[in-house]
């Protein structure tokens, strides 16, 4: 049972136009939610997170916006570069603060054409 | 600031052989930490987790174990490695409980069981 899913294994953009990376989750206990950003042979790197009492965080080029009564949230990233070509994950939590581990979905391959 | 260091970074081990992967944290203190694996075209799968030292959760049931003997490390052992080891192998730390759900993650340690 996936409770964190991200339905598009890949995505191709091209540079400068916007991003738009999607998740979905089915367990109504999550109360915040990450988004990752990885390359091959390394480990993921935090990008940007929210709480499910906003609807929406912004940092840079990179906000996410959630939609807790579809249980959704996407990444934007505007504008696309050619370093943002990456798996990304998104990743949900029940703890509150726990020390539980997060809930991963399997990944989105950003691609960006030049 | 905070780094989490892994070891070793690559690691080919034959069937039926004993595993001992390192983790450790530097720059904060009682860190929750995490031990993820990344099988070939999955997500993240959480292995265990700890929130002090001596004390170990683990998610699923399997062929691997985890120990926290000082406060900043964590070890992921196995007393004989079978093929469906083989993986992208995370560690991860948390500020700990109560305070932040946004885990940072280590290099990895790519394992291959032969």
């Amino acid at each position: 049972d996936q409770q964190v899913k991200q339905n598009s294994p890949s995505l191709s953009v091209q540079e400068g136009r916007i991003s738009i990376l999607n998740c979905d989750y089915t367990n109504s206990m999550f109360d915040y939610f990450l988004w990752y950003k990885k390359y091959p042979a390394e480990g993921p790197t935090f990008l940007i997170s929210i709480s499910s009492i906003k609807d929406k965080n912004e940092d840079g080029r990179f906000t996410v916006f959630l939609n807790k009564s579809a249980k959704h949230l996407s990444l934007h990233i505007v504008p696309s570069q050619p370093g943002d070509s990456a798996v990304y994950f998104c990743a949900a939590s029940a703890s509150g603060g726990g020390a539980d581990g997060l809930t991963f979905g399997k990944g989105t391959h950003l691609i960006i054409q030049p | 600031s905070q780094t989490i260091h892994q070891w070793p970074a690559t690691l080919v081990q034959p069937v039926g052989s004993p595993l001992s992967l390192e983790c450790t944290v530097e720059g904060t203190s009682n860190p929750n930490l995490y031990w993820y694996r990344q099988a070939a075209g999955r997500g993240l799968q959480l292995l265990f987790y700890s929130v002090g030292i001596g004390q170990i959760s683990s998610e699923v049931p399997q062929n691997l174990s985890a120990s926290r003997p000082q406060d900043r490390q964590f070890i992921l052992s196995s007393k004989k490695l079978l093929l469906s080891d083989s993986g992208f192998y995370l560690c991860a730390w948390s500020p700990g409980v109560g305070r932040s759900d946004t885990q940072y993650f280590g290099p990895g340690t790519r394992l291959t069981v032969l």
